[in-house]
């Protein structure tokens, strides 16, 4: 049973260059979630997902875009790459929102330079 | 004033003592909260979660809820060095979102 998977695990971007992160899931889960985490500063939601075809923006939505277009798959678009971007991305599912446990992928660590 | 806060440490104790973790909140409309445990370069996984005031125990676990001080604990009895993790807090609020805290790093000296 994989869970989530996020690849890549690590990347390095120049400021200006794009890059997808991809996410993927095969317990069924509805709710979709990109997180970012930063030392010291707890995860931070960037997007999320209830479904197909259904995204909304998180606390920390500028410079990324998602899409939804399968219940498994859930990739974070980064558009011209910012250092300030610099940060360690998790995808997490789960089968509702809040109060059900969050599964979560190992994560992508992101520099951009 | 963030609306969860944890201490991020580090926390570093002996093999074997009672580990004491917390958060405070100041949202008192919180509903479910939670303790997820992060090795280092892995993602969080769900450690204990309670929906009331009171304590939970599972093994040598210990979660507490304190509604009235908005105030949760992590208790860990026996500690041992596969303990050492950052453990985070994280609360649902009114539209069932995770807020979460900062984590703190726990270290289990052998």
């Amino acid at each position: 049973n994989a869970g989530v998977t996020q690849t890549p695990k690590f990347r390095i971007l120049k400021i200006g260059q794009s890059m997808t992160l991809q996410c993927t899931q095969d317990m069924n889960h509805n709710y979709m979630y990109w997180y970012r985490q930063d030392p010291g500063m707890g995860l931070k939601l960037i997007y999320y997902s209830v479904g197909a075809g259904i995204t909304d923006k998180g606390e920390v939505p500028n410079g990324y875009n998602v899409s939804r277009s399968t219940t498994e798959d859930f990739p974070l678009r980064l558009e011209l790459a910012a250092p300030s971007q610099t940060s360690v991305y998790f995808c997490a599912s789960s089968t509702q929102t809040g109060g059900t446990e969050a599964f979560f992928g190992q994560g992508t660590r992101l520099t951009v330079v | 004033q963030k609306e969860v806060e944890q201490d991020p440490g580090p926390l570093s104790v002996p093999e074997g003592a009672i580990v004491s973790l917390n958060c405070t909140y100041s949202n008192s409309a919180f509903q479910y909260f939670m303790w997820y445990r992060q090795y280092s370069r892995k993602g969080p996984e769900l450690l204990m979660y309670t929906y009331s005031s009171g304590n939970k125990e599972d093994g040598r676990f210990t979660a507490q809820v304190d509604k009235s001080s908005k105030y949760i604990s992590l208790f860990i009895r026996d500690s041992q060095p596969s303990d050492s993790a950052t453990y985070l807090c994280a609360m649902t609020d009114s539209n069932y979102q995770l807020i979460w805290g900062a984590g703190t790093k726990l270290i289990i000296k052998p």
